[in-house]
C-alpha cells in the first residue's frame, strides 16, 4: 500500500533554532517527494521537489534531504522565523513521468515557532 | 500572473443538499485535481481533470463528481451531502498532463473552499 508517514506530529521550537521534520514512504514506482508547507486556512505552497537521483536540495533557509534506499526523507529549518509555524507535509506522487498527478500526502507534521 | 482561484471560500450546507465548488487554475495550466482535508484524514485525492477528461480518481463515493471545461475551469459537485463531507477542498492546477521531468509534476493550491455541513 502507498503510505507516506511524517514524524513528529507536531513540534514547538525558539525562534532562531533549527529544526528537522522526517517522511518515510512506501510509494512504488517512485520518480519525485515534495514538500510542501501550508499555512492554517490556506493552500499548500511548493518548498521543494527531488528526484531520486537528487540527495539534497535547498530553498532558503530549507534544505531537504533524500535517500531513495531507505525511503526517507528530511527537511531541515535554519535560524527558524515566526512565519516558518505550519503544516509541514511530505508528497509522493504515484506513477512515472507524466503519467498521474495523483498525490499521496503524509498526515503533516505542525510546526510552532515561537518568540 | 493570477494563481489559482476557489470559489467560494466558505460554504454552509445541511445534510442531503448537494454542493457545487468551482475552481479556475492559473492561466495556461490544463490539468486539475481536486482534494479534500480533513483533520483525521489529512490531503486527499479525489480526481483529476486534463482537456475536459477524467483522468485519476481517488476512492471517493460516487456522490463526488466533477467537470473540466474547455477554459480549463473545473467543478466539483458533492450530493446528498453527510456531515463527513465537512472539510477544506482544495482545487491545484499544473501545466500538463504528460510530460518527462519532475518539474512537470508541479502543482499549485488554492486557497481552498470551506465547507460545512450541518
Amino acid at each position: 500500500k502507498n503510505q507516506v508517514e511524517q514524524s513528529p506530529q507536531s513540534l514547538i521550537i525558539l525562534e532562531g533554532k533549527n529544526c528537522t521534520l522526517q517522511c518515510n514512504y512506501t510509494v512504488s514506482p517512485f520518480s519525485n517527494l515534495r514538500w510542501y508547507k501550508q499555512d492554517t486556512g490556506r493552500g499548500p505552497v511548493s518548498l521543494t521537489i527531488m528526484t531520486f537521483s537528487e540527495n539534497t536540495k535547498s530553498n532558503g533557509r530549507y534544505t531537504a534531504t533524500l535517500d531513495a534506499d531507505t525511503k526517507q526523507s528530511s527537511l531541515h529549518i535554519t535560524a527558524s522565523q515566526l512565519s516558518d509555524s505550519a503544516s509541514y507535509i511530505c508528497v509522493v506522487p504515484t506513477g512515472y513521468g507524466g503519467a498521474t498527478n495523483k498525490l499521496i500526502f503524509g498526515t503533516g507534521t505542525l510546526l510552532a515557532v515561537q518568540p | 500572473k493570477a494563481g489559482v482561484t476557489q470559489t467560494p471560500r466558505y460554504l454552509i450546507k445541511t445534510r442531503g443538499q448537494q454542493v457545487t465548488l468551482s475552481c479556475s487554475p492559473i492561466s495556461g495550466h490544463r490539468s486539475v485535481s481536486w482534494y479534500q482535508q480533513t483533520p483525521g484524514q489529512g490531503l486527499q485525492f479525489l480526481f483529476e481533470y486534463f482537456s475536459e477528461t477524467q483522468r485519476n480518481k481517488g476512492n471517493f463515493p460516487g456522490r463526488f463528481s466533477g467537470r473540466q471545461f474547455s477554459n480549463s475551469r473545473s467543478e466539483m459537485n458533492v450530493s446528498t451531502l453527510e456531515l463527513g463531507d465537512s472539510a477544506l477542498y482544495l482545487c491545484a492546477s499544473s501545466p500538463l498532463w504528460a510530460g518527462v521531468s519532475s518539474r512537470s509534476y508541479e502543482q499549485y493550491f488554492g486557497p481552498g473552499t470551506r465547507l460545512t455541513v450541518t
